[in-house]
């Protein structure tokens, strides 16, 4: 199985700073044939379901803000918040899609300094 | 508007079972790999099944194997969690969740959620 390892497992930023989060898979998540990093990223506020926020490790849901930005290949990847918005609070969650069974970093608690 | 709405959930003894289910509605259910993910109170994510568009493609995480049982019915376009066998660890929010692109494809859609407690 792919272990996710998230980092930090908890963040604190200012509002209107920046905020990054990583994510490192224990094997590459880059499939060769197409070029394409199978990694998302989520956000979940309390009492609500996950939501998509980037896939193909660096492509924006329809509708995500364009603070939130995912970079990375291979094994390391980072979700950056550009500017933090009060809204942006919640858990942040990496996620690998390139092989059964899927699996999850643990997660990072983002919230306000 | 894609929707998806769980229900099933409850409080059920250990050794128990339940069956959970997902209406769909807002996009072409039968063209659409489905899954169940689960998250333990105050804990993470766990990626529970998946079943493939006619069914006949199934897979589960390594800890519900041989307990639990995913099923559809595109008529109806609904998807299923039957769980049998229940253990305290079972103890989630089960949330159901569509797939895009196929099994290599990332969650794009889930729904409420449903809990479901195990306890005595």
């Amino acid at each position: 199985d792919i272990v996710m390892t998230q980092s930090p497992d908890s963040l604190a930023v200012s509002l209107g700073e920046r905020a990054t989060i990583n994510c490192k898979s224990s094997q590459s998540l880059l499939y060769s044939s197409n070029n394409k990093n199978y990694l998302v990223w989520y956000q979940q506020k309390p009492g609500q379901p996950p939501k998509l926020l980037i896939y193909w490790a660096s492509t924006r849901e329809s509708g995500v803000p364009d603070r939130f930005s995912g970079s990375g290949s291979g094994t390391d990847f980072t979700l950056t918040i550009s500017s933090l918005q009060a809204e942006d609070v919640a858990v942040y969650y990496c996620q690998q899609y390139y092989s059964t069974p899927i699996t999850f970093g643990q997660g990072t608690r983002l919230e306000i300094k | 508007e894609v929707q998806l709405v769980e229900s099933g959930g409850g409080l059920v003894q250990p050794g128990g079972s339940l069956r959970l289910s997902c209406a769909a509605s807002g996009f072409i259910f039968g063209s659409h790999w489905m899954s169940w993910v689960r998250q333990a109170p105050g804990k993470g994510l766990e990626w529970v099944a998946n079943i493939n568009q006619d069914g006949s493609e199934k897979h589960y995480v390594d800890s519900v194997k041989g307990r639990f049982t995913v099923s559809r019915d595109n008529a109806k376009k609904s998807v299923f969690l039957q769980m049998s066998s229940l253990r305290a660890e079972d103890t989630a929010v089960y949330y159901c969740a569509r797939r895009n692109g196929g099994l290599s494809g990332y969650f794009d859609n889930w729904g409420q959620g449903t809990l479901v407690t195990v306890s005595s």
